[in-house]
């Protein structure tokens, strides 16, 4: 049974960095092909994908947030870190990380996500 | 970057009607084309993978077709349980993207 759940901080403050945790379980992220992202929600708006981390620590971002973000794996204690530098209020969202494999391009597994709010 | 836009944003309808939510890309896609379910305050699920494709588990009143550049999802004989926002999400090429979503309100 596939699970992942996300943690972090609810509250950082402007300029802060963020630093979000996927623990998952059910699989393993040095499996050939397994893939995890990290997905984020501004409260009443869309789904926006961030980042991507391979089996084989290969990495992709998105483009108007490559220069913010860090995505890493710790496999011996199946998890994926996302690391988000000069956090703004525009940045609040349930952020969700979600699994995907090399051959089957969707997300099939979901975190519940995590409410990452962005104040002073 | 792929842009996915969907129409329409919002749909009031009624009990067993049928509905078709549409997804347009920006560019060719071929079929890796993939709709979603949210409901209010719940993660997304998979519903269509693939364009047209059923996730398992998923009711058969839901559907999918396109290819390309034009994508549509259908549900048929609606149900008060489908009330939700719908988004499609494109794995052709990184960065991944997402339609805006259309809500559907069940009246």
């Amino acid at each position: 049974q596939v699970t992942l759940r996300e943690s972090g901080p609810a509250l950082v403050k402007p300029t802060q960095t963020l630093t979000l945790t996927c623990t998952f379980s059910g699989f393993s992220l040095s499996t050939s092909g397994m893939c995890v992202s990290w997905i984020r929600q501004p409260p009443g708006k869309p789904l926006e994908w961030l980042a991507r981390i391979d089996w084989d620590d290969d990495k992709h971002y998105s483009t108007s947030l490559k220069t913010r973000l860090t995505i890493s794996k710790d496999t011996s204690k199946n998890q994926v870190a996302l690391i988000m530098t000069n956090m703004d209020p525009l940045d609040t969202a349930t952020y969700y990380c979600a699994r995907m494999t090399i051959s089957d391009t969707n997300f099939q597994y979901w975190g519940q996500g995590t409410l990452v709010t962005v104040s002073s | 970057e792929i842009v996915l836009t969907q129409s329409p944003d919002f749909q009031s309808v009624t009990p067993k009607e049928k509905v078709t939510i549409t997804c347009r890309a920006s560019q060719s896609i071929g079929r890796n084309l993939h709709w979603y379910q949210q409901k209010p305050d719940q993660s997304p699920k998979l519903l269509i993978k693939y364009a047209s494709q059923s996730f398992s588990g998923v009711p058969s009143r839901f559907s999918g077709s396109g290819s390309g550049t034009d994508f549509s999802l259908t549900i048929n004989s609606l149900e008060a349980e489908d009330a939700a926002t719908y988004y499609c999400h494109q794995s052709n090429s990184l960065p991944y993207t997402f339609g805006q979503g259309t809500k559907l309100e069940i009246k």
